[in-house]
């Protein structure tokens, strides 16, 4: 089975500082790599993914960077504000032939962003 | 778009009774739903896998006799927890994906927090 290694456990930023959550996975049946923002109490909530043969992507202050070969992808949170801190979590795609559609989940990254 | 909702947001029952959480998918098609299992300050644990109109797969270790699911149409999964322990209390979250449209992009509910007393 998948298994998706998340770090740092737990970060702690400044406000206005970058936020970097990293993320290593064994292997993949497809290059999709999205990453949920969870709030308290709340289910997680699609917060911005990776598509094949794309490097990089970009959505306001959110990053995602992705190495394939060394079947890496990071998400960076620039100009961090306290309204990020959450708990976010990194996911790969299931290989395997009974897997379709699943996905595994990272441990997940508690963010407090200090005022 | 991709709004998910589940109900009830919160449920307390007596050990031994059934509880049944509703997932629905509001403004789209969800040929596949998957019911997960969250504890406190962990991760997100895959329970089982349903596709419309047919059995769902359960993870290994998860007792289909226990966890019940349904998905009877393309906006509605049920999870019945039958003859609930406290051991069963935990925050339960559904996520629904159209296949044919995005195959892993999951949209995640609220959430259930169910206690068992």
């Amino acid at each position: 089975q998948q298994q998706v290694k998340q770090s740092p456990q737990s970060l702690i930023v400044q406000k206005g500082g970058i936020s970097i959550i990293n993320c290593a996975y064994e292997n993949t049946a497809f290059d999709y790599f999205p990453w949920y923002q969870q709030f308290p109490g709340k289910g997680p909530a699609l917060l911005i993914a990776i598509r094949p043969d794309v490097s990089e992507k970009k959505e306001g202050r959110f990053t995602i960077s992705f190495n394939k070969s060394a079947k890496q992808f990071s998400l960076h949170i620039m100009d961090s504000q306290p309204g990020d801190s959450a708990t976010y979590f990194c996911a790969a795609p299931e290989a395997g032939g009974t897997s379709y559609g699943k996905l595994t989940f990272g441990q997940g990254t508690i963010l407090t962003v200090h005022p | 778009g991709a709004v998910v909702s589940q109900h009830p947001s919160r449920v307390i029952c007596k050990s031994g009774t059934s509880v049944k959480i509703e997932c629905r998918s509001l403004d789209f098609q969800a040929t596949t739903m998957f019911w997960y299992r969250q504890f406190p300050k962990q991760s997100l644990m895959l329970m089982a896998t349903s596709n419309e109109g047919s059995k769902a797969t359960y993870e290994q270790g998860v007792e289909k006799d226990k966890f019940l699911i349904n998905h009877a149409s393309l906006t509605l999964s049920t999870l019945t927890v039958t003859s609930a322990h406290p051991e069963d209390s935990s925050f339960y979250i559904c996520s629904a994906s159209d296949p044919g449209l995005a195959v892993y992009e999951q949209y995640f509910g609220p959430g259930t927090r169910l206690t068992v007393t």
